[in-house]
């Protein structure tokens, strides 16, 4: 079974510049959750969407946004970057009570 | 809020040694109880979990105990390896909501030498 999938791995952007990062979750899961990992800050909760819809999100500006796709992927948009947007982003994927699996990240660098 | 608790960090000990990380939570409901790990440019890995009071989660030589009376959920290991090198991460999610929102402690990182 083919895991959560981020892409690209890596993404070097400058400041002002919107940036855009993928998430193919698990097959047959229908919840995606975004998190960032700021050195830190630690792990925190960004966004959830679930069958298509944005259900939830973490204290995050605007500028941080996203949508999920009738095939249950999903991006996150972050407009306006800003240096501390330097993070670690990750994925996962969920169904149900199933414990969420993340993938290995987007690290976002911004110039 | 809910909030997680991890000892800091690096814990740094010989292979074979005894491992535990403490892990102490704070929650207004019934929360499921995680370990995840994360290698060096990885993810998280999901290491074993626990969904009410005396469960205990265990997987790869690893053990955790969900203790309701001390709000713990200590992670154990009997016998460290070198690949075991790692930072770990305590969380809790309320599952039974529909909304799994996953609240991290800071991370403990495990230093293990040869």
């Amino acid at each position: 079974e083919a895991g959560v999938t981020q892409s690209p791995t890596h993404l070097i952007k400058t400041r002002g510049q919107q940036a855009t990062l993928r998430c193919s979750p698990i097959s047959g899961h229908t919840s995606v959750y975004w998190y960032q990992q700021a050195l830190g800050l630690g792990l925190q909760f960004l966004l959830w969407y679930d069958e298509g819809e944005e259900r939830n999100r973490g204290n995050f500006p605007p500028r941080f946004s996203g949508r999920q796709f009738p095939n249950y992927s999903s991006e996150l948009n972050v407009n306006a970057l800003e240096l501390e947007d330097s993070a670690l982003y990750l994925c996962a994927s969920t169904r149900g009570e199933q414990p969420q699996h993340f993938g290995d990240g987007t690290r976002l660098s911004i110039l | 809020g809910d909030s997680v608790t991890q000892m800091e960090g690096p814990v740094t000990l010989s292979e074979e040694a005894f491992l535990t990380i403490n892990c102490t939570y704070t929650a207004t409901g019934y929360p499921s109880l995680f370990w995840y790990v994360q290698y060096p440019g990885e993810g998280l890995q999901l290491l074993l979990k626990a969904t009410k009071a005396d469960d205990k989660g265990s997987n790869k030589g690893f053990e955790a105990t969900y203790r309701k009376e001390t709000t713990s959920f200590h992670l154990e290991k009997g016998s460290v390896q070198v690949s075991d090198s790692a930072v770990y991460f305590c969380a809790l999610a309320e599952l039974n909501t529909g909304f799994q929102k996953l609240v991290f402690g800071t991370g403990t990182r495990l230093l293990v030498s040869p």
